[in-house]
């Protein structure tokens, strides 16, 4: 079974500085991707940035990066020069490369951007 | 272009009812998922369909069932609702299954029960 921990609930930043929310997971197999999944108040959750598993080159996405490493099986974000509008709730997912949108999310992390 | 839509967004039940959610899936996408989100936590995967076709199953009693429709809209029943059935539900659609898959989810933004 695969299984995802956000062991951060909660994390606050102050506008234009960095923030990194970490993720662990757990996993047997080696064709998987991860992803990380923003969900604003009241709002859809939308794709923040993806990583295939069999990449070595960690995904960016503008202001958005990840530090995938693939022994530890750590896949951290990291948000650069914060905006109001990164305010949302993080979640961190796993899907196994075959198993057609079958996702496991984390519990989330809450980060809250303060002017 | 519409995004995935689902309807109804609340909606208030008693314990022993059943409700029907619905999904629209994001035009040209075939393939459709159900999430159960419980307040805290992070979604839980129910169903996947796929060209009508039910892909894959969640760890959830036979209380939950889902179908898809010939123009790829879904709907998702609960029945016997218990309290613990309180969440959001979320729909998400996607392009392709299988090898095309890359894995982006298109979510809407969700169906919220409460069960009384």
């Amino acid at each position: 079974a695969q299984t995802v921990t956000q062991s951060q609930p909660e994390m606050s930043v102050q506008e234009a500085e960095t923030v990194t929310l970490s993720c662990t997971y757990d996993t047997s197999e080696n064709n998987y991707y991860l992803f990380w999944y923003k969900q604003p108040p009241s709002r859809q959750m939308i794709l923040v940035i993806r990583q295939e598993a069999y990449k070595q080159q960690n995904a960016t996405e503008n202001r958005f990066s990840v530090n995938f490493q693939k022994a530890a099986k750590s896949f951290s974000l990291k948000i650069s020069d914060s905006q109001l509008g990164d305010t949302a709730m993080y979640f961190c997912a796993f899907m196994k490369g075959n198993n057609f949108n079958k996702f496991y999310f984390g519990s989330g992390t809450k980060l809250n951007v303060k002017p | 272009d519409a995004g995935v839509t689902q309807s109804p967004t609340h909606l208030i039940k008693t314990r022993g009812q059943q409700v029907t959610l619905r999904c629209s899936p994001i035009s040209g996408h075939k393939s459709v998922s159900w999430y159960q989100q419980v307040l805290g936590q992070g979604p839980q995967f129910i169903f996947q369909y796929y060209e009508k076709e039910e892909r894959g199953r969640g760890n959830f009693p036979d209380r939950f069932s889902a179908r898809q429709f010939p123009n790829y809209s879904s709907e998702l029943n609960v029945n016997a609702l218990l309290l613990g059935d309180s969440a959001l539900y979320l729909c998400a659609s996607s392009l392709s299954s299988g090898a095309q898959n890359t894995g982006e989810l298109f979510f809407g933004e969700g169906s919220r029960l409460t069960v009384l």
